[in-house]
């Protein structure tokens, strides 16, 4: 299985962008990358995904390196809401998420 | 539009006993992912249904079973339950299984196991 691998905690200021960062080196070649974040007591929210062109969408952008093998979220202007655990996962045929970790996002006022 | 719903919210069961959990894709969706999220982890991959099938299965020994009715809901069955089953119980879907789908998520039931 493809393996995702994120720093447990970023801390960010309001208003400010975000860059997170996430390893998934043995990704398969028809693997789509995709980014959910989690509230407490909340299920997963989708933010966004790609297989190998950068993406934006309302909510973020994601920048996917030339070989795949890791990508980065960028939150462009970070705000309170947006403070949540943010998933890095690998998506394979048979709906197969593969979530890490997760990284810790803290926005300070 | 309606999104994915989950019942019952909380459930507390002791050890040996069997769970069903439900839940209901939101409207178009055919197919359904299962997770388990223990506290303090990423959620792990169960099962998807798609159209009532079996579609692909994590790592979860055969007393975790499921269900996809005709209306695409769905079912996820525990039997003999441990104590190491207390998690979240997510529930996505998803409007196809293809790889390129988001899933929606909904908010999930927390199992507890005395």
């Amino acid at each position: 299985d493809a393996k995702t691998t994120q720093p447990n905690s970023m801390e960010s200021n309001e208003e400010e962008p975000v860059h997170l960062p996430c390893n998934h080196s043995t990704i398969s070649g028809t693997d789509y990358i995709h980014w959910y974040r989690q509230l407490p007591s909340q299920g997963p929210e989708y933010v966004i995904h790609g297989l190998t062109s950068n993406v934006n969408n309302r909510m973020a952008s994601l920048a996917i390196a030339e070989d795949r093998k890791s990508s980065t979220l960028i939150l462009h202007r970070a705000t309170l809401r947006d403070a949540a655990v943010y998933y890095c996962t690998v998506l394979r045929q048979g709906g197969k998420l593969i979530f890490g970790q997760g990284t810790e996002l803290s926005v300070k006022p | 539009e309606t999104g994915v719903t989950q019942s019952p919210t909380h459930l507390i069961k002791t050890r040996g006993q069997q769970v069903t959990l439900r839940c209901s894709s939101q409207s178009g969706h055919n197919t359904v992912s299962w997770y388990q999220q223990a506290l303090g982890q990423g959620p792990q991959f169960i099962f998807q249904y798609y159209r009532e099938e079996e579609n692909g299965r994590g790592n979860f020994p055969p007393r975790f079973s499921g269900l996809q009715f005709p209306n695409y809901s769905s079912e996820l069955n525990v039997n003999a339950l441990e104590l190491d089953d207390s998690a979240l119980y997510l529930c996505a879907s998803s409007l196809t299984g293809d790889s390129y789908n988001e899933q929606f998520f909904g908010p999930g039931t927390r199992l507890t196991v005395l």
